[in-house]
């Protein structure tokens, strides 16, 4: 079945540590995104791709860093964790070309400690 | 001020309600606007788009964009308890690295 998968759905992890939040999808989507989502405040974009060997910084300043090697996967890491990283994130996909669709996966619950 | 101001709500209705919920925006280059459910622990799914002004309906939801106004609205018909969820508008003038999404409205719908 075609989709998107985050893991972990949820993360606690001690300050200073590296942490790797994975996103795969299997619908062969160009374009990935990484979004973060705090309790009642909108989604901000922190990066995205257009396809393999794609990364670009989204309008949120994040210390997270993406790789696009293959199309279906879309990493994102922090290389120090700190309290201030603890968010929700989510990653999403869309077919080139299409503006109004975006396909979220589950999300991340990251606790930095 | 944000680009896209959503009330927060929460809302509660009993079933069978009609729902009715907002959102205002200032940059009158969006051109494509959506509405998102988000379930509880859940991502958004999205659940109507419009093009530009106008309405469009499916099933017993209606979205409804005013540019004029720079207002759109989601109306959803006969209430459920499955309705239960937050609803996040979204806006982009042409390309989703530039979509904006509203902070979301907590939707309570009692049996």
């Amino acid at each position: 079945e075609a989709d998107i998968y985050q893991t972990p759905r949820y993360l606690v992890i001690g300050t200073g540590k590296k942490i790797t939040l994975e996103c795969s999808q299997t619908m062969g989507h160009d374009k990935m995104y990484w979004y973060q989502q705090d309790p009642g405040m909108e989604l901000h974009l922190i990066h995205y791709s257009y396809g393999v060997n794609s990364t670009e910084k989204g309008d949120l300043s994040s210390e997270s860093t993406v790789s696009r090697i293959r199309t279906e996967h879309f990493p994102l890491t922090l290389e120090s964790a700190r309290p201030s990283h603890t968010s929700q994130y989510l990653c999403a996909s869309s077919e080139r070309g299409t503006v109004e669709k975006l396909f979220f996966g589950s999300g991340t619950q990251l606790s930095v400690l | 001020q944000k680009e896209v101001e959503q009330d927060p709500g929460p809302l509660s209705v009993p079933e069978g309600a009609i729902v009715s919920l907002n959102c205002t925006y200032s940059n009158s280059a969006f051109q494509y606007f959506m509405w998102y459910r988000q379930y509880s622990r859940k991502g958004p799914e999205l659940l109507m788009y419009t093009y530009s002004s106008g309405n469009k309906e499916d099933g017993r939801f209606t979205a409804q964009v005013d540019k004029s106004s720079k207002y759109i609205s989601l109306f959803i018909r006969d209430s459920q308890p499955s309705d239960s969820a937050t609803y996040l508008c979204a806006m982009s003038p042409y390309n989703n690295n530039d979509m904006r999404f509203g902070a979301g409205t907590r939707l309570t719908v009692k049996p």
